[in-house]
């Protein structure tokens, strides 16, 4: 199955600043996905992003508070902007490979304070 | 709406005993169904992942059951050890294309 690389693994930030996460796939993807987890809760979709077009948002999640990057198929960016500590989540993408399911990268825990 | 529901949150037992997690969704037009571990702050790590034409699937000491018509599956865990210890996902893939997950069952197994 694909392996992801996640990072960054944690991050502490200040409230009304933004943090980049990013996603690196060793192999080809059409799509990849973005997902919260907040504490003490399940994942939650943020959005869904394809190679070459715009990202396909959930209800409740919005491009300009969380803009995603796909610049080719191995490659995503996920951007917390104008952070509040109800930011404070574990932000985890994914991608899905037929026979395998679903595989996630190791999570990026942020903390707002 | 398809909802996940996992029963029980929490379970501790002491190391050795055999434990069953169950799952159950309530749209039963389901793709899969795929079961994942979270260690405290991480990932997740896939376990085992059910098509929707399967009965069970089986690694290890892990064994999955699937009875689509009734909106289950049960992950069944043998002879726990410590390193069991983490919080398990249920998730069901369905008409919509994407993952829907139940709020998992944190488990402990004491030494």
């Amino acid at each position: 199955s694909a392996v992801i690389s996640q990072k960054p693994s944690r991050d502490i930030c200040q409230r009304g600043t933004s943090l980049t996460i990013q996603c690196q796939v060793d192999s080809q993807v059409t799509m990849m996905f973005w997902y919260r987890q907040q504490p003490g809760q399940s994942l939650t979709l943020i959005a869904t992003a394809n190679q070459g077009s715009e990202a396909t948002y959930e209800s409740g999640f919005v491009i300009d508070k969380f803009p995603i990057s796909r610049p080719n198929l191995t490659f995503s960016t996920l951007t917390v902007s104008n952070m509040s500590p109800e930011d404070s989540s574990i932000y985890l993408c994914s991608v899905e490979e037929g026979g395998y399911g679903y595989t996630f990268g190791s999570g990026t825990r942020l903390t707002v304070v | 709406k398809q909802e996940v529901t996992q029963i029980p949150a929490a379970l501790s037992v002491p190391e050795g005993e055999n434990l069953v997690l169950n799952c159950s969704f309530t749209d039963s037009a389901i793709y899969n169904l795929q079961w994942f571990r979270q260690d405290p702050g991480k990932g997740l790590t896939s376990l085992l992942l059910i098509q929707s034409s399967q009965r069970e699937q089986t690694s290890g000491r892990l064994n999955a059951s699937l009875d689509k018509s009734s909106g289950r599956s049960t992950l069944y865990i043998a002879a726990s050890q410590p390193g069991d210890s983490a919080t398990y996902l249920c998730a069901v893939k369905g008409s919509q294309g994407n993952l829907i997950f139940g709020k998992g069952t944190k488990l402990s197994v004491k030494p």
